[in-house]
């Protein structure tokens, strides 16, 4: 299985401040044949299901207000939310669908400072 | 609106089964690709397993800690998806959530685009 690392384990972030969440992945998640890099993003408020925020590393679903963004390849990837709102106090996730089974981070708490 | 709904949740005893349903709403279910997705108490997401479309041979795949203990169907005639579960574990106690895996026109992926509530499947002497 491809282990999902992710750092830090939490981060609190002043209001208007940039949230940096980072996750590396034990093997390659870029496919050769189409360059993609098959990594998600999720994220999870408090008594909430998660809900899906980018894919293939830094496409975002509809929807995902354009503060967060995703980057990276291969096994280095990066969630940047680029200007920290209150709504976005949540655990995020990475999570890869490059081999079954999909496989998730640990998650990274994000809190107001 | 997709709305996937879990339901069959409760307190087991180690050893006992439960079943889980989701009924889902807002998309055409026999064109899906469905997996559950657990999350213990204070923990991370786990994938449980999943069962393709008819279309794609209907055919299931689980993770290995619960292999061959749990059991995922699906009725399309009632927009309905499965999770047996037997030969419960102390370690099967989360939150269990249903999910769509994302699919195109051309391919399904193994990322979740829409998820339920989740019911709670507490396993306790």
């Amino acid at each position: 299985d491809i282990v999902m690392t992710q750092s830090p384990d939490s981060l609190a972030v002043s209001l208007g401040e940039r949230a940096t969440i980072n996750c590396k992945s034990s093997q390659s998640v870029l496919y050769s044949s189409n360059k993609k890099n098959y990594l998600a993003w999720y994220q999870q408020k408090s008594g909430q299901p998660p809900k899906l925020l980018i894919y293939w590393a830094s496409t975002r679903e509809s929807g995902v207000p354009d503060r967060f963004s995703g980057s990276g390849s291969g096994t280095d990837f990066t969630l940047t939310i680029s200007s920290l709102q209150a709504e976005d106090v949540a655990v995020y996730y990475c999570q890869q669908y490059y081999n079954v089974p999909p496989t998730f981070g640990q998650g990274t708490k994000v809190e107001i400072k | 609106e997709v709305q996937l709904v879990e339901s069959g949740g409760g307190l087991v005893k180690p050893g006992g089964s439960l079943r889980l349903s989701c009924t889902a709403s807002g998309f055409t279910f026999s064109n899906a690709w469905m997996s559950w997705v657990r999350q213990a108490p204070g923990k991370g997401l786990e994938w449980v397993g999943h069962i393709k479309s008819k279309t794609d041979g209907g055919t299931t795949d689980n993770a290995a800690p619960v292999k061959g203990r749990f059991t995922i169907a699906r009725d399309d005639s009632k927009n309905t998806l499965y999770l047996q579960m037997n030969s419960l574990k102390t370690e099967d106690t989360a939150m269990y959530y249903c999910t769509t895996q994302y699919c195109s026109s051309t391919s399904c992926l193994y990322y979740f685009d829409y998820w339920g509530q989740g019911t709670l499947v507490t396993v306790s002497s």
